[in-house]
């Protein structure tokens, strides 16, 4: 079962950044935090992930608590071509992905 | 990154048949996973398939139901068996890249409607 909890839907002005939360408080100690994202029902495209610390890509930026109870994927500038369903994932025992529902994130003009 | 295929990319089936569907990828990974993700819904699980060993399905899937082969590195299939309206959904597989702290890279996905 998955151990993320998202909102269902959130709405981001173009050029602003996205803040987009994830609550994973059952994780446990040495279980990774992944972002995926998922555009028009294509597979899903891998966006970040990390263990304790905040971590940068050229896609975005994950932060994730002290307590590792919850983390934000931040989207700097977002594009309207960033409009997607954005999955937390905790990667479980024998590296399964557990999806939960996902935050359907809509960029407006 | 691996890049993946899957085949067919859509069918429309009959109920009471079975669709397999073939998962290509272009580099030798260890495990591949089937997932499922029903009209407006998230993915789930299916089974974990490595090379070598019987796949291990999740709770809710049978093998009599979603037979899955990995023949080798490269490549696995999923079967669809005595399908039902209630199987119409998009199936994907993916593969984890060891090489890359185990972020798994998913297939286009084969979009299944059964009739």
């Amino acid at each position: 079962d998955a151990k993320t909890t998202q909102p269902p839907s959130m709405d981001c002005a173009e050029g602003r950044a996205a803040n987009l939360p994830c609550n994973h408080s059952t994780i446990s100690g040495n279980e990774y935090v992944y972002w995926y994202r998922q555009i028009h029902s294509q597979g899903p495209q891998y966006i970040i992930h990390g263990l304790k610390n905040n971590e940068t890509n050229e896609m975005a930026s994950l932060i994730i608590t002290e307590d590792r109870k919850s983390s934000t994927l931040i989207l700097p500038h977002a594009t309207l071509r960033d409009t997607a369903v954005y999955y937390c994932i905790v990667r479980v025992f024998f590296n399964k992905f557990y999806f939960g529902s996902g935050t359907k994130l809509n960029v407006k003009p | 990154s691996a890049v993946i295929s899957q085949k067919p990319s859509r069918d429309i089936c009959q109920r009471g048949t079975s669709l397999t569907i073939q998962c290509q990828v272009d580099s030798q990974v260890t495990m591949m996973f089937w997932y499922r993700q029903q009209p407006g819904q998230s993915l789930t699980l299916i089974a974990t398939a490595n090379q070598g060993s019987e796949a291990t399905y999740e709770s809710g899937f049978v093998i009599d139901k979603f037979p899955i082969s990995r023949p080798n590195l490269t490549f696995s299939t999923l079967t669809v068996s005595n399908m039902s309206p209630e199987d119409s959904s998009i199936y994907l597989c993916s593969v984890e890249d060891r090489g890359s702290s185990y972020e798994q890279y998913f297939g286009p996905g084969t979009r299944l409607t059964v009739t």
